[in-house]
């Protein structure tokens, strides 16, 4: 059974701070998606990593995914009150866009 | 931008009544999913849908579930005699092409279903 470990599980940092999340696993993946969810919404895409050691930036956030399609992590720089929310990792499981998720991680960035 | 909308935004429902939860997918997207996410627990894949029949189903999706487009625009999730444990948040999504990485999946909102 394939299964994402999204880490850490709730996050509480100051404006202006860095941050790493993590999504692992001990399947490989073809592609891992990264998605922000706030509440009462559903899930919004953010990045969709496909080759092994690519990285991709979207303004402030850097998403990288391992060699080994295993795992991928999504840093933020200088962190600012509109990022707080949910951040889900996916990866397909079997054809057809079915995803399955990580159980996320909960960041709240403080003014 | 287009987006994939939900209603009712939220449905009560007592014990064994059934209920039909519906979608307006992304008008010229192709594949369409139901994902559920239980409080405080994943977002889970149910059903995936194209060509007008069911593509995947998970185990959570039984013979208590299904799914219709009955008019080429609406998508609907239908419980027929619903449980206390389906209580949970049941997201719609649509795709325009499943194989392509650049085709992103929308979420539509959710409707929130409680099951007293």
């Amino acid at each position: 059974t394939q299964l994402l470990k999204q880490s850490p599980q709730f996050l509480s940092i100051q404006e202006g701070e860095n941050l790493t999340v993590y999504c692992n696993s001990s399947s490989v993946f073809s592609s891992l998606q990264w998605y922000r969810q706030e509440p009462g919404e559903g899930p919004v895409l953010l990045v969709t990593v496909v080759t092994g050691g690519e990285v991709k930036k979207l303004k402030r956030l850097t998403f990288q995914f391992g060699d080994a399609r295993k795992d991928s992590s999504l840093h933020i720089t200088a962190a600012q009150p509109g990022d707080t929310g949910l951040y889900l990792c996916a990866g397909p499981s079997g054809g057809y866009n079915k995803l399955i998720f990580g159980a996320g991680t909960r960041l709240a960035v403080h003014p | 931008e287009p987006e994939v909308t939900q209603t009712p935004s939220h449905q009560v429902t007592q014990m064994g009544q059934e209920v039909i939860l519906r979608c307006v997918p992304i008008s010229n997207h192709l594949y369409f999913y139901w994902y559920r996410q239980i409080l405080g627990q994943k977002v889970e894949f149910l059903v995936s849908f194209y060509n007008n029949e069911i593509s995947e189903k998970s185990e959570i999706f039984d013979d208590q579930f299904s799914v219709e487009r009955p008019d080429g625009s609406n998508f609907t999730l239908k419980i027929r005699s619903t449980k206390l444990e389906d209580s949970a948040m049941y997201f719609c999504a649509s795709i325009l092409d499943s194989s392509s990485y650049n085709s992103p999946l929308h979420f539509g909102n959710g409707t929130r279903l409680t099951v007293t």
